[in-house]
């Protein structure tokens, strides 16, 4: 079993949907959850990052964490075809500088 | 300011050549990572720099995979003897010092071994 586990996708949702990205993990002591989106031949851009539990926003963007399932969700609200790409969540302990990556989940919102 | 550069951004290799693949941080940040992702998945950690100081390199599959950063800005990552499986996306990342979960990665460098 992978540390973290991330649906591959692809996602195909409408304009304007709203979209629930998700990962799991096995690891108990991670502390940092991180989302990246990663359009295709570029790299990861950190969208956002929660450090221990709870909910966190920014603009059209919702993340959680749930430490209890050891799940952790990000949602895309009133979805644009720009926000197609692969988004990656990315964990770590605290104090850490090495992080595991999920394997990426494909997003293509359709115009 | 300008974000992560690294160069070139593709490279094809004949199996057993060398390469070098370079990057430029982000001006200031003293953490440097190298991360290797292979097609359809996520990038996984090879190497960390501190300042010039290299403290981890756990990650790099075989002794073929040397990194460097002898003056704690620009890194060089060089593979000996090239294989097939060495082919993959080659990431840098720098962040800012001991904020390691704000990484901020280059576009990569596309290696492909013939």
């Amino acid at each position: 079993q992978k540390e973290v586990e991330q649906d591959p996708g692809p996602l195909s949702v409408p304009e304007g949907a709203i979209v629930s990205l998700n990962c799991t993990y096995s690891n108990s002591a991670f502390q940092y959850f991180m989302w990246y989106r990663q359009y295709s031949r570029k790299g990861p851009e950190l969208l956002m990052y929660t450090y221990s539990s709870g909910n966190k926003e920014d603009g059209r963007f919702t993340a959680q964490v749930d430490k209890s399932s050891k799940y952790i969700s990000l949602f895309i609200r009133d979805s644009q075809p720009s926000d197609s790409a692969t988004y990656l969540c990315a964990m770590g302990d605290s104090g850490t500088y090495k992080y595991i990556f999920g394997t990426g989940t494909r997003l293509k919102v359709l115009a | 300011g300008a974000g992560v550069s690294q160069s070139p951004r593709y490279k094809v290799a004949k199996r057993g050549q060398d390469v070098a693949l370079r990057c430029d941080p982000i001006s200031g940040h003293v953490s440097l990572f190298w991360y290797q992702q292979a097609l359809g998945q996520g990038p996984e950690f090879l190497t960390y720099f501190q300042n010039e100081a290299q403290l981890d390199k756990s990650g790099l599959p075989s002794d073929r995979f040397f990194a460097e950063r002898p003056e704690g800005s620009v890194s060089t990552l060089k593979i000996q003897r090239t294989q097939q499986e060495d082919s993959a996306v080659y990431l840098c990342a720098s962040s800012p010092e001991e904020r390691y979960h704000e990484q901020y990665f280059g576009p990569g460098t596309r290696l492909t071994v013939t």
